[in-house]
């Protein structure tokens, strides 16, 4: 079946100590999504890609920076976790970008930081 | 500023219908999204609206008025495993998604 995969599901790191999630799809999508959400809230848009072009959002912290080396795959970087950043990340991929394209998710990885 | 009002939590008995509201104000609109969100899990896509009127997809249903920026989903015949945070989402000028923070279904036996 044609998904998108999260991995880890569960990410543990420590205070200050780089980490980064990866995410691929099968879809063959031309867009994919970082969000961040955390509990009962709204999933916060981080960055996206249309093909190789990178679009940050203004409000995304320096701390995070996200990689999309081919179609597949794209993973999100985070510099120095703070206690702020625990929180659910998802991954999403539209096959366009424009107004009628749902955004498929992968599972999401937790991270906690101690 | 771009805002998206649902309301945070509802309470609806098993095998009854329930109507989840959706306001919205947006800087422009290229459509409106109903998702789904089981605690612990990523959405899911439920519906799509860009013009006016009921859109119908077996038990739920999705309604828009783009003039009154509302838009609401409607559930009918609720079963337990409804149980779920439902996020109404609008896509606005720039085709960005502008998320609501979901409003979090109760089902009671």
């Amino acid at each position: 079946d044609a998904m998108v995969i999260q991995n880890p599901r569960y990410q543990v790191t420590q205070f200050g100590k780089p980490v980064t999630l990866s995410c691929s799809q099968t879809l063959n999508h031309n867009v994919m999504y970082w969000y961040q959400q955390k509990s009962s809230q709204a999933p916060k848009l981080l960055f996206h890609y249309y093909d190789k072009d990178f679009n940050n959002e203004a409000d995304t912290p320096d701390n995070f920076q996200s990689r999309r080396p081919n179609t597949s795959f794209c993973f999100l970087d985070i510099r120095s976790p703070g206690l702020g950043d625990a929180a659910m990340y998802l991954c999403a991929t539209s096959r366009d970008f424009g107004q009628q394209y749902e955004q498929y998710f992968g599972p999401g990885t937790r991270l906690t930081v101690t | 500023g771009q805002n998206i009002d649902q309301p945070t939590e509802m309470t609806a008995t098993e095998g009854a219908i329930v109507q989840i509201n959706c306001t919205y104000q947006t800087s422009g609109f290229n459509g409106l999204f109903w998702y789904q969100q089981h605690a612990g899990e990523a959405p899911t896509f439920l519906s799509y609206n860009v013009l006016d009127g009921l859109e119908e997809k077996g038990r739920f249903s999705s309604f828009l008025s783009r003039s009154k920026g509302y838009s609401y989903l409607l559930l009918k015949e609720l079963q337990m495993k409804d149980s779920a945070s439902y996020l109404c989402a609008v896509t606005d000028s720039n085709y960005q998604l502008i998320w609501g923070a979901g409003t979090k279904l109760i089902i009671k036996p």
